[in-house]
Parts: structure tokens; C-alpha cells; sequence
């Protein structure tokens, strides 16, 4: 079974800066998706960034990339320019391309806290 | 882009009375959906994965007679909590997926339940 771990439940950054929330991850399988959500007060989660295994090309959207080190089964996200409206639980999440019973199904590690401060 | 609706968005119920959650997705045909339950400043534990015209597949330890799961059609799923207790009070997040080519799930805002 896959597991993804966030090993910070908190982190906090001043608005402009940059923060890199880390997410490590264990698989044995070769062809996977990951993913960074962001869960707003609202609760709504909404997709940030995605990445897909075979690429080695690190994935950008805007001020939100990531650094994907598919060896170190590591992907660390990383938000530039900081907005106060980035403050929301963030999660990493694996997604298996495989087949099997964990097909489809989304693994989500224990979410990041992050507050943007004025 | 894809729109997952749930309804209610709050509910609240006595305890030993069954409540139905409602995940509708709005502009596109959802073969595969997911229900999860969040607590307070936690992750997303799934519960079960609902494919249209067939049973749900549970996650081990989840109760299928306590939380039943319904994908009559392919832009309808339900979740009924039956019997509720307030150990059942929790947020409900459900997630559709159109498996034509895509990998992406789209979720829903969610229904805030409280058994009193």
C-alpha cells in the first residue's frame, strides 16, 4: 500500500515570501500521479498543482511549482509571492495508474497548516 | 470546468435517525465516485468508492450496513448514514471522476453533519 507523509502539521510565512511545504511518499510502483490540494477555510478542496510520475520535468502553475524527486520519493511544493489567500490546509496526495483494488484511489498524507501573515 | 455539488451542506439530526447525503456532479457524467470523512484539522480518510450500477467497494473498517451508498446514475451518488450516533458527527466530502481519459477527481464542498 502507498503512504504519503507531511512531516510539518504547521507552518507560517509572511506575505511576498516564499514557502516549501515537504511531502514524501512510498510506493513500489513506477506510474503514479501526484498532487498538491489546498483546503480553504471554506473546506472546498481545490486542486493546486499535479504531477505525473514519468515526467521529470517539475510541474508550474503560476507561483505555486513543485520539486519532484521521483529516487527520493520526494515532492516538496513551493508558493512564491505569498497571498494572504494562500492560508488553508494543504495536502499531497498520490494517485496510482495501476490496476488493482487501490486503482483511482486517491492516498492523502496528514495535511500542512499554512497561515500567511500580514 | 467540472462542478461537484452536495446537499446539504449542513444537517443536523437526532441520534438514531438516518440522514441522506446527496452528490450530484453537474456538467459531466461521473463513472466513478468517492466518499471521504474529514475531522477537525485532519486528512481525508476515504470511505468508499462508488462505480454507477454497482455496488460501492468499502475501505476496511468502514460499516457498509451504517453508511450506504447509492450510484443510481452517472451524475448521482448518495451516502445515508443510518442509525446515526453522535461519534457519526463529522464533515463529508464526496469526489467524482470521469475515468475517459482523465485521472482527475472533482470534489464537492462538502455537508457538515451533527447528531445530537
Amino acid at each position: 500500500a502507498q503512504t504519503v507523509t507531511q512531516s510539518q502539521p504547521e507552518m507560517s510565512v509572511q506575505e511576498a515570501e516564499t514557502v516549501t511545504l515537504s511531502c514524501t511518499y512510498d510506493t513500489s510502483e513506477s506510474n503514479y500521479y501526484l498532487f498538491w490540494y489546498k483546503q480553504p477555510p471554506s473546506r472546498q478542496m481545490i486542486l493546486v498543482i499535479r504531477q505525473e510520475a514519468y515526467k521529470q520535468q517539475n510541474a508550474t502553475e503560476n507561483r505555486f511549482s513543485v520539486n519532484f524527486q521521483k529516487a527520493a520519493k520526494s515532492f516538496s511544493l513551493k508558493i512564491s509571492d505569498s497571498q494572504l489567500g494562500d492560508t488553508a490546509m494543504y495536502f499531497c496526495a498520490f494517485l496510482t495508474n495501476a490496476g488493482g483494488t487501490s486503482y483511482g484511489k486517491l492516498t492523502f498524507g496528514q495535511g500542512t497548516i499554512l497561515t500567511v501573515h500580514p | 470546468g467540472a462542478v461537484v455539488s452536495q446537499h446539504p451542506s449542513r444537517v443536523i439530526c437526532k441520534s438514531g435517525t438516518s440522514v441522506k447525503i446527496e452528490c450530484r456532479s453537474l456538467d459531466f457524467q461521473a463513472t466513478t465516485m468517492f466518499w471521504y470523512r474529514q475531522f477537525p484539522k485532519q486528512s481525508l480518510m476515504l470511505m468508499a468508492t462508488s462505480n454507477e450500477g454497482s455496488k460501492a467497494t468499502y475501505e476496511q473498517g468502514v460499516e457498509k450496513d451504517k453508511f450506504l451508498i447509492n450510484h443510481a446514475s452517472l451524475t448521482l451518488s448518495t451516502l445515508t448514514v443510518t442509525s446515526a450516533h453522535p461519534e457519526d458527527s463529522s464533515f463529508y466530502i464526496c469526489s467524482a471522476s470521469n475515468r475517459q481519459g482523465t485521472y482527475e477527481q472533482y470534489f464537492g464542498p462538502g455537508t457538515r453533519l451533527t447528531v445530537t
